[in-house]
């Protein structure tokens, strides 16, 4: 079965500042994409990037980017310039294989101090 | 805003009891999927369905059922409701019936059950 780790539970960064919020994931396919959803205080879940792990280059998203190694299967984000506004829990997730369904990991909570 | 709506936003009820969360999918989409966001337990995938039929299930429980009717709409039933069923629920929808691209999520509906 797949699953997805976020090792980080809770990062922080100072505003304009770049962090890189990490994920791993593990599957036995070869097609599969990979995303990064944002959640705020609000709750809504908000896509902020998307990779497609046939695309050897990494997506990027104005001031969010990815770190996508296949052999590694590892998918981090990194956010340039961070904003108070980043504020939120992010979540790794994968979809890939036969299902329907996105398969998120624990989520990390990103602090932006000004 | 996502073009999927949830209702109610809240809820709160008893142990024991039943109750009936509604999702409206964007205009278009054919695919409901449902996901339960908790504490411990993250968010987990419930069940989807495409067009009317039910095509993939995950952790979902027996005493939850869903549907989806005619019009899209989709309605999550959970009865015999238990302290542990308090959680954020998400309705989200696509396109098709396999989304590479991505699943627009609703707000949710929050859930309490005391």
């Amino acid at each position: 079965a797949q699953t997805v780790t976020q090792s980080q539970p809770e990062m922080s960064v100072q505003e304009a500042e770049t962090v890189t919020l990490s994920c791993t994931y593990d599957t036995s396919e070869s097609d599969y994409y990979l995303f990064w959803y944002k959640q705020p205080p609000s709750r809504q879940m908000i896509l902020v990037i998307r990779q497609e792990a046939y695309k050897q280059q990494n997506a990027t998203e104005n001031r969010f980017s990815v770190n996508f190694q296949k052999a590694a299967k590892s998918f981090s984000l990194k956010i340039s310039d961070s904003q108070l506004g980043d504020a939120a829990m992010y979540f790794c997730a994968y979809y890939g294989g036969s299902q329907g369904n996105l398969i998120f990991g624990k989520g990390t909570k990103l602090s932006v101090k000004p | 805003d996502s073009g999927v709506t949830q209702t109610p936003k809240h809820l709160i009820t008893a142990t024991g009891q039943r109750v009936t969360l509604r999702c409206s999918p964007r205009s278009g989409d054919l695919s409901v999927y449902w996901y339960q966001q908790s504490l411990d337990q993250g968010l987990q995938f419930l069940i989807q369905y495409y067009n009317g039929e039910e095509r993939a299930k995950g952790n979902i429980l027996e005493r939850f059922s869903a549907q989806q009717f005619p019009d899209l709409h989709s309605e999550l039933n959970l009865s015999s409701l238990e302290l542990g069923d308090s959680a954020l629920y998400f309705c989200a929808s696509s396109a098709s019936l396999i989304s590479y691209n991505e699943q627009f999520f609703g707000p949710g509906t929050r859930l309490t059950v005391l």
